[in-house]
């Protein structure tokens, strides 16, 4: 059984950029969500996919946009970023029979200049 | 989304059990309780998930009060190795219905 993966492990970005961060979901599973967490937090939810439909957000801008595909693998693109996008960005994977106990990948830590 | 509250801090030393205390009071009746522990650099791991009383895995116990408006992480005989940040969770993860709090902080002491 495959864990979830996600790429790049690190990035540095320059503000106004744009990023596509990568994640493969845990074999068998259907839905990924997107986590952001800077230093000291707990994960703050981005949003949720679910056979390739988005299937809740949190509180982010619109320039957050997710992909799923058809073998669930995942996409978090971010526009125009700013200083405070610097973050550790966590994938996980779910079945949606048992949505609540997710599978988070090593997540890619986002540096922007 | 249910709102919890978790201790900062705690230290404990090695062999000693650990009870964390999570208080989520605006729990809705079908909320789930999921605990998860965060080391450095890691995502997240699933630790233990309740809805009500009692629940034991091989790594932990999940004590939730009739009420449910609080729950109690146990973990047995703690090593030096579950020093690490755990976080309570409350709600459905379906559609991002539950919120990650900033976590309790537990050193494991020699």
């Amino acid at each position: 059984e495959t864990g979830v993966t996600q790429s790049p492990t690190h990035l540095i970005k320059t503000r106004g950029q744009q990023v596509t961060l990568r994640c493969s979901s845990q074999s068998g599973h259907n839905t990924v969500s997107w986590y952001q967490q800077a230093l000291g937090q707990g994960p703050q939810f981005i949003f949720q996919y679910y056979r390739e439909e988005e299937n809740g957000r949190g509180n982010f801008p619109p320039r957050f946009s997710g992909l799923q595909f058809p073998n669930y693998s995942s996409e978090l693109n971010v526009n125009a970023l700013e200083l405070d996008d610097s973050a550790l960005y966590l994938c996980a994977s779910s079945d949606s029979g048992r949505a609540d106990e997710q599978y988070f990948g090593p997540g890619t830590r986002l540096t922007v200049t | 989304l249910a709102k919890t509250t978790q201790p900062i801090s705690m230290d404990s030393y090695e062999g000693q059990e650990v009870n964390i205390t999570c208080s989520h009071n605006n729990i809705a009746t079908n909320d789930y309780i999921t605990w998860y522990q965060q080391f450095p650099s890691q995502g997240p791991r699933f630790i233990i998930q309740g809805y009500k009383t009692k629940v034991t895995n091989e790594v932990a116990s999940l004590f939730i009060p009739a009420d449910r408006k609080s729950s109690t992480l146990s973990l047995p005989r703690v090593s030096l190795s579950d020093t690490a940040v755990y976080y309570c969770l409350v709600g459905d993860t379906n559609a991002g219905k539950s919120t990650f709090g900033d976590g309790t902080t537990l050193t494991v002491k020699p």
